[in-house]
C-alpha cells in the first residue's frame, strides 16, 4: 500500500512563530487532506488539496502531486493551533484514505 | 446540514461485553469508512461500506469485529467480547462518491474504554 511520511514528528513553537509541516507520499493520489486533531480528540478538516495551493486565514497548503509531497504552512501561530496535524491521502487506484503518523505541534504562550 | 454523527461519544465496557458504535453519514453520502486510533498513534483504516455492501474490510481484525451499513439507519461497528486492547478512538467518515474526489468528512469519534 501507499506510504505516507510526515515531518517533523514533533514541533514546539513560541506564539507568533511560523512553521511548515511536510507530507511525502509514495504513489499517485487523487485525494489529499490535512486534518487537525485538537487536544480534545476532535478531527477537524483543514484542506482538501490533491493539487495546487489553498489558503484559509493563517493556514495555507500546497500539494505538488507530480513530486509526491504536500506542505502545510501555519503563520503567526496561536496556542489554539496546538494538537496533532495529520496528512491523509487516497491512492488513485485505492478505495480509502491512508493517514500519516502526524506532527505533534505545541505552541507556547 | 449536520455532518457525520457518531454515538455514543464515550463508551465504557467490561471485558467480555459487546460494544456497538453507530455512525450516521452526511446527508446524501452513501459511502462510509471506519478508522481506529490507538493511544498516541495515527488513524488506521478498518472497513469501507456502501449501502448494504462491504466493499473493503482488509483492515478489520479477523475475529470479534463486524460492520454493517443497512439500507435504512446508521452504520454499525460491532465488537464482541471486548478486550483491553480494543480501547481506542473509533472514527467514522463518509464521502459522496467512492472515488474520494470530493473529500472525506469525519465524525467526532467514539472513545471506547474497556475496563
Amino acid at each position: 500500500g501507499i506510504q505516507v511520511e510526515q515531518s517533523p514528528p514533533d514541533l514546539i513553537l513560541q506564539e507568533g512563530a511560523n512553521s511548515t509541516l511536510r507530507c511525502n507520499f509514495s504513489d499517485s493520489v487523487n485525494n489529499l487532506q490535512w486534518f487537525h486533531q485538537n487536544p480534545w480528540g476532535q478531527l477537524i478538516n483543514l484542506f482538501y488539496i490533491p493539487s495546487g495551493t489553498k489558503q484559509n486565514g493563517r493556514l495555507s497548503a500546497t500539494t505538488v502531486a507530480t513530486e509526491r509531497y504536500s506542505l502545510l504552512y501555519i503563520s503567526s501561530s496561536q496556542t489554539t493551533d496546538s494538537g496533532v496535524y495529520f496528512c491523509a491521502v487516497r491512492q488513485t487506484s485505492g478505495s480509502r484514505l491512508t493517514f500519516g503518523e502526524g506532527t505533534q505541534l505545541t505552541v507556547n504562550p | 446540514n449536520a455532518g457525520v454523527m457518531q454515538n455514543p461519544r464515550h463508551l465504557v465496557r467490561r471485558r467480555g461485553q459487546e460494544a456497538r458504535l453507530r455512525c450516521s453519514p452526511m446527508k446524501g453520502h452513501s459511502h462510509v469508512y471506519w478508522y481506529r486510533q490507538l493511544p498516541e498513534e495515527g488513524l488506521k483504516f478498518m472497513v469501507y461500506l456502501q449501502k448494504e455492501n462491504i466493499i473493503d474490510e482488509s483492515g478489520m481484525p479477523k475475529e470479534r469485529f463486524s460492520a454493517e451499513f443497512p439500507k435504512e439507519g446508521p452504520s454499525i461497528l460491532r465488537i464482541q467480547q471486548v478486550v483491553r486492547g480494543d480501547s481506542a478512538a473509533y472514527f467514522c467518515a463518509s464521502s459522496l462518491t467512492g472515488q474520494g474526489t470530493n473529500g472525506y468528512t469525519f465524525g467526532s469519534g467514539t472513545r471506547l474504554t474497556v475496563v
